[in-house]
């Protein structure tokens, strides 16, 4: 059965360091999301890519973030210069976009420590 | 700004027990996901449901879009469906089908 891949599980870096986080969605959809999740807390979504561009994206997602989707296959997230507030679970999440709301189906996540 | 809203936060239930998890939310919506996350913290996608009913082996998932309410039952419940249970909607008029996510609701199962 198709399932979305993420790279790495568990990232650690040093405060200000740039990280890439990877995600391979499934093949044949069309939407890709990322959302984290900060230990204890809900999970909230960061941005939303649709068509080689974003479509939209939440006040978190500020100018430290970036998403590329630098191939066919691979969709990634980078985070320029990491902050302590920046550790948590990254889940990145495809769908196929067909005519209204699809289902969502979501990677293992990275977790990103900042130290 | 959606809410999305669940109860109980925490639940206990004895092996065998159904389960019932409610989640409320406050604008309209064109579907709502229910999810679950493992202690590990992977999110497994369980339903996505715009009305009515669905059904998948011991999971039935029910939603009134008027009433802004969706449940979640689980019958004959197991301690294998200890996990964390979470709702998220997404909120009419979006093009990108972004998700408003609930705080969870953690179920134990015990033996």
């Amino acid at each position: 059965e198709p399932e979305v891949t993420q790279t790495p599980s568990h990232q650690v870096t040093q405060m200000g360091q740039e990280v890439i986080l990877r995600c391979v969605p499934i093949s044949n959809h069309l939407y890709f999301y990322w959302y984290r999740q900060i230990l204890g807390q809900k999970v909230e979504f960061l941005v939303s890519f649709y068509n080689n561009e974003i479509s939209e994206k939440s006040e978190i997602f500020d100018d430290q973030f970036s998403v590329e989707r630098p191939d066919g296959s691979n969709f990634t997230l980078k985070i320029r210069s990491t902050k302590l507030e920046d550790s948590a679970m990254y889940f990145c999440a495809s769908s196929e976009g067909h005519r209204g709301a699809q289902q969502q189906f979501f990677g293992p996540g990275t977790r990103l420590t900042v130290l | 700004k959606n809410e999305v809203e669940q109860s109980p936060q925490n639940l206990t239930a004895q092996e065998g027990e159904f389960i019932t998890i409610n989640c409320s939310y406050s604008v309209g919506i064109s579907a709502l996901h229910w999810l679950q996350q493992h202690p590990g913290g992977g999110i497994v996608s369980l339903f996505m449901l715009s009305s009515g009913k669905k059904k998948h082996g011991r999971l039935i998932a029910t939603i009134n879009i008027q009433e802004k309410h969706s449940s979640l039952h689980i019958t004959a419940s197991h301690p294998r469906d200890s996990a964390v249970y979470i709702c998220a909607a997404v909120p009419i008029g979006g093009s990108n089908y972004k998700l408003t996510f609930g705080k969870g609701t953690l179920l134990t199962v015990n033996p």
